[in-house]
């Protein structure tokens, strides 16, 4: 089956715009996160979707970033006035539920502010 | 707090040669899951093994092999007769008993090269 999909692959903007990221996770299943991963570094967590519960967004990085999820399909990751800090790869997955089952990822947006 | 620590941030053997890869987690809950996942230069992260902190029996798939050790906080991965598509930069990760509301807790990755 199709597996998690995101658009678009590659952004560039310039410091100050707006972006929009998009996830469309596996279907069927409920939990989605949110991940950033700087050049050469690991995977860092922002957000967390199950279901319909309203996400925990202590982890987003600062106000500038806000996430939505419609049900239990595409979510969003918004970045207002972006900063050069804000350039990484971001990656969305999915998994059945939550619970720590295994999470499948998507290609990322690779975001670059200029 | 939790945290994953691999140490080697990159590894270079010949082709055939064995290869661990290490990780080394902290954590204060008793109920936890380990991940690795392997990042080939096409970038998508893909899922390996993912064991829950009662099961420390190790696990064999193919060439790839699994050790986890409670006593010690690690659960290092090895590859037997590597080869060159097995280069790609490793993770390892950690989830603790928060039903995932917390993410993963990635280690900063290996990277692994194998020559032909």
């Amino acid at each position: 089956g199709a597996g998690v999909s995101q658009s678009p692959s590659n952004k560039v903007t310039e410091k100050g715009k707006d972006v929009e990221l998009r996830c469309d996770p596996i279907s069927g299943h409920t939990a989605l996160y949110w991940y950033r991963q700087r050049l050469g570094q690991g995977l860092e967590f922002l957000i967390y979707f199950q279901g319909n519960s309203a996400p925990d967004k202590s982890g987003l990085p600062s106000d500038r970033f806000s996430a939505e999820r419609t049900g239990e399909s595409v979510s969003t990751l918004t970045i207002q006035r972006t900063q050069q800090e804000d350039s990484a790869v971001y990656l969305c997955a999915s998994s059945w539920t939550g619970g720590y089952y295994e999470q499948y990822f998507g290609p990322g947006t690779r975001l670059t502010v200029t | 707090a939790q945290k994953v620590t691999q140490a080697q941030t990159e590894i270079s053997v010949v082709e055939k040669e064995d290869v661990t890869l290490d990780c080394v987690y902290e954590t204060r809950d008793t109920t936890y899951y380990l991940f690795w996942y392997k990042q080939p230069p096409s970038g998508e992260l893909v899922f390996l093994i993912r064991r829950n902190s009662f099961d420390e029996q190790n696990e064999i798939s193919g060439r790839y092999s699994w050790n986890f050790q409670k006593s010690t906080s690690s659960f290092n991965f090895t590859i037997t007769a590597s080869q060159v598509v097995d280069s790609a930069v490793y993770f390892c990760a950690l989830g603790d008993s928060g039903g995932g509301a917390d993410g993963l807790t990635f280690g900063k990755g290996t990277h692994l090269i194998i020559q032909p």
